[in-house]
């Protein structure tokens, strides 16, 4: 696609439920990454992706985080047993050239509200 | 680690007004890069300005500039002819040369042209 493609855009669940979010990032980016953006700060790494390996996965909070790129394309992150905590916009990025070099392409989020 | 800090939370201005935009981080690092990006109401991170920390030279791109002292650890962004389109959240952010632990984000700064 044109652009990094992220699904769904809202997403309401109740706590202690399991949510997948989904990207799409631009065709043949290598990098991609997570962040997650909560209400009046700046987005925080969560986990970058160079292919299909987690080159570092440091910045997920615990382990009810996880994240899958199977193929080397479309990620999902998969939240486990969510908490109200977990409530944000989480955002996807892509780059041709991996981290600290090229420009990352952004998504517009997935709103995620935990209630 | 790497700190940013963005120390006005918000700024308004009149239409066609020059505003400056503050940032300041800490590291250790000596190769590194430093990105303003544009947050508009659609969520979407959209790149405005790139600095190779190994670069003198002022990055500079249309109607937006930066000051860049590294002495001081100083990352300014200067938005000339400033238009209602730049209305938007700005985050400054840095990455290490290395690449480790991702782009670290300051806490943003909500910019108001007004008409």
């Amino acid at each position: 696609g044109a652009g990094v493609s992220q699904t769904p855009s809202n997403k309401v669940t109740e706590k202690g439920k399991y949510v997948e979010l989904r990207c799409d990032p631009i065709s043949g980016h290598t990098a991609l990454y997570w962040y997650r953006q909560s209400l009046g700060q700046g987005p925080e790494f969560l986990i970058y992706f160079q292919g299909t390996g987690a080159a570092d996965d440091s910045g997920l909070p615990n382990d009810r985080f996880f994240a899958v790129r199977p193929e080397g394309s479309v990620s999902t992150l998969k939240i486990q047993r969510t908490e109200r905590g977990d409530s944000a916009v989480y955002l996807c990025a892509s780059s041709l050239l991996g981290r600290g070099t090229g420009e990352l392409f952004f998504g517009e989020g997935s709103r995620l509200t935990v209630l | 680690a790497q700190t940013v800090t963005q120390s006005q939370p918000e700024m308004s201005v009149q239409e066609a007004e020059t505003v400056t935009l503050s940032c300041t981080y800490d590291t250790s690092e000596s190769n590194y890069y430093l990105f303003w990006y544009k947050q508009p109401p659609s969520r979407q991170m959209i790149l405005v300005i790139r600095q190779e920390a190994y670069k003198q030279q002022n990055a500079t791109e249309n109607r937006f500039s930066v000051n860049f002292q590294k002495a001081a650890k100083s990352f300014s962004l200067k938005i000339s002819d400033s238009q209602l389109g730049d209305t938007a959240m700005y985050f400054c952010a840095f990455i290490a040369g290395g690449g480790a632990d991702g782009l670290t984000f300051g806490k943003g700064t909500h910019l108001i042209i007004q008409p």
